[in-house]
């Protein structure tokens, strides 16, 4: 059992919108900023979102995150093939003093 | 560039002992913060061990701890994590990763990462 919880998949059609959730607790989301990982098919994790709503370079604006209370989410507008990933949200958690991932979300673009 | 090149998987017994290591370039290795995380087949991420920039404060997931330690090399610019007692439940792809900062931050590039197999 993963510390956050994340729904198992989601999918939509090319061009639309995905919605990836991630619930957590005081110690940890509540507390700590939130990254999110993209890890596509036979490949290490990337990192895609960190401090709750920041890209890193090279990232398109397709990719948007946020943070409300103990929750964070993963919008990916524009919904593209090569989008089809397994995403992962993660923080630090406080009381168990090290990181913590949720169970990840497998997109599928139908 | 940053690189993070993973090495030291292998098949073990359980019980048994390896020591899986990590070596950066690209960035100055001692300014930075560096995790481990663990990935089983075909399942989630697991945090597994992080240690600061120093090296002077290391954390680690409770499955781990007791068992496992982390350390770094900044004359070698190379990150270790010594596994003992290894169980089934160890079998994993093994990533280093590095952090923005603080072992609590970001972890902004990872290895390829390395298999470990814990099997008779």
């Amino acid at each position: 059992q993963s510390v956050l919880t994340q729904p198992p998949s989601v999918s939509a059609a090319p061009g639309q919108k995905v919605t990836i959730s991630c619930s957590g607790s005081s110690s940890n989301i509540g507390n700590n900023y939130v990254s999110w990982y993209q890890q596509l098919p036979g490949t290490a994790p990337k990192l895609l979102i960190y401090d709750n709503d920041k890209r890193p370079s090279g990232i398109p604006d397709r990719f948007s995150g946020s943070k409300s209370g103990t929750s964070a989410t993963l919008d990916i507008t524009g919904l593209q093939t090569g989008d089809e990933a397994d995403y992962f949200c993660g923080t630090w958690d406080t009381s168990l003093s090290g990181g913590v991932f949720g169970g990840g979300t497998k997109v599928t673009v139908l | 560039e940053v690189q993070l090149v993973e090495s030291g998987g292998d098949l073990v017994q359980p019980g048994g002992s390896l020591r899986l290591s990590c070596a950066a370039s690209g960035f100055t290795f001692s300014s930075y913060a560096m995790n481990w995380v663990r990935q089983a087949p075909g399942k989630g991420l697991e945090w597994v061990s992080g240690i600061s920039g120093s090296g002077g404060n290391t954390y680690f997931a409770d499955s781990v701890k007791g068992r496992f330690t982390i350390s770094r090399d900044q004359s070698k610019n190379t990150l270790y994590l010594q596994m003992y007692s290894l169980r089934a439940e160890d079998t994993a792809i093994y990533y280093c990763a590095k952090t923005r900062g603080y072992t609590s931050s970001p972890l902004d590039f990872w290895g390829q990462g390395t298999l470990v197999t814990v099997s008779s």
